[in-house]
C-alpha cells in the first residue's frame, strides 16, 4: 500500500540558511500534519492543513511556513535557520471523513541537520 | 489542555514472555488514543487507536491495548513477546470535543523503549 512520501530524507544546511521539507500525502488523504522530533524528545506538532487551508496550528516558530497544495501535497519552509532546529520533521496524513475514523499515518521522516 | 504520561523509559521482556507498556492520559473530555511504534531510522507506524466500544483493542502485529476510563490509562499489551519488537514506542491521545470535526493534532508521550532479549 501507499504511504506518506517526504524529500529529502536527509539534509544539512548552515545557520540562517533556509530549507525546504516535501510532503505526498497517501492517496485520497486530504489531510496534511507537520510534527518536529527532537533528539530523544516525543514527536511536537506544527501545523496541519485540510483541503489547502491550515486546519490547527502548534508550536510552529514564526521563521517556518507551510502550505498544502491543489494536489494535497505540502511543503514546510523553514527560514534563518538555527542549530536548535535540527530534528526529525515528520509528516502524516489521514482522510478526515468523520473524526472517528481518522488516523494520521506517518511518513519516514526529514533528518534536518544546521550546522 | 491534553497529555500524555509514559512513566517508564524502557521495559525489558525475555522473549516469549508477556509485555506491558504503561501509558495515562489527560483530556478535558472523552479521548482519542494511539499507538504507535518506531523503529530506528523510521517513522512512526500505527499500532492501534481506541475510539469507542470495546476496551480492549486489538491492532498489528499481535498488540493489543485496554483502554480504562476510571484510571485514564491506556497500556499496550502483548502475550508473548518478540526479539524484533524491540523499538521505541509512543502513546498518542487527542481530545474530542462536542463539536468535533475531525483533523486535530495528536499529543505525544515521551516514549518507552521496549528491549525484547532472546
Amino acid at each position: 500500500a501507499a504511504g506518506v512520501i517526504q524529500s529529502p530524507r536527509h539534509l544539512i544546511k548552515e545557520k540562517r540558511e533556509t530549507a525546504t521539507l516535501k510532503c505526498y500525502p497517501i492517496p485520497r488523504h486530504d489531510t496534511v500534519y507537520w510534527y518536529q522530533q527532537g533528539p530523544g524528545q516525543d514527536p511536537q506538532f506544527l501545523i496541519s492543513f485540510y483541503e489547502k487551508m491550515q486546519s490547527d496550528k502548534g508550536s510552529i516558530p514564526d521563521r517556518f511556513s507551510a502550505q498544502q497544495f491543489s494536489d494535497y501535497h505540502s511543503e514546510l519552509n523553514m527560514s534563518s535557520l538555527e542549530l536548535g532546529d535540527s530534528a526529525l520533521y515528520f509528516c502524516a496524513s489521514s482522510l478526515g471523513a468523520s473524526a472517528s475514523q481518522e488516523t494520521q499515518y506517518f511518513g519516514p521522516g526529514t533528518r534536518l541537520l544546521v550546522l | 489542555a491534553q497529555s500524555v504520561a509514559q512513566p517508564e523509559d524502557q521495559v525489558n521482556v525475555a522473549e516469549g514472555n508477556p509485555l506491558t507498556v504503561k501509558c495515562t492520559y489527560s483530556v478535558s473530555g472523552n479521548p482519542y488514543l494511539f499507538w504507535y511504534v518506531q523503529y530506528p531510522n523510521r517513522g512512526l507506524q500505527f499500532l492501534l487507536k481506541y475510539i469507542t466500544g470495546d476496551n480492549l483493542v486489538k491492532g498489528s502485529y499481535g498488540f493489543e491495548a485496554e483502554f480504562n476510563k476510571s484510571q485514564t490509562s491506556f497500556h499496550l499489551k502483548k502475550p508473548s513477546a518478540l526479539v524484533s519488537d524491540s523499538a521505541l514506542y509512543f502513546c498518542a491521545v487527542r481530545d474530542r470535543p462536542p463539536m468535533d470535526t475531525g483533523r486535530r493534532a495528536l499529543t505525544f508521550g515521551s516514549g518507552t523503549r521496549l528491549q525484547v532479549q532472546p
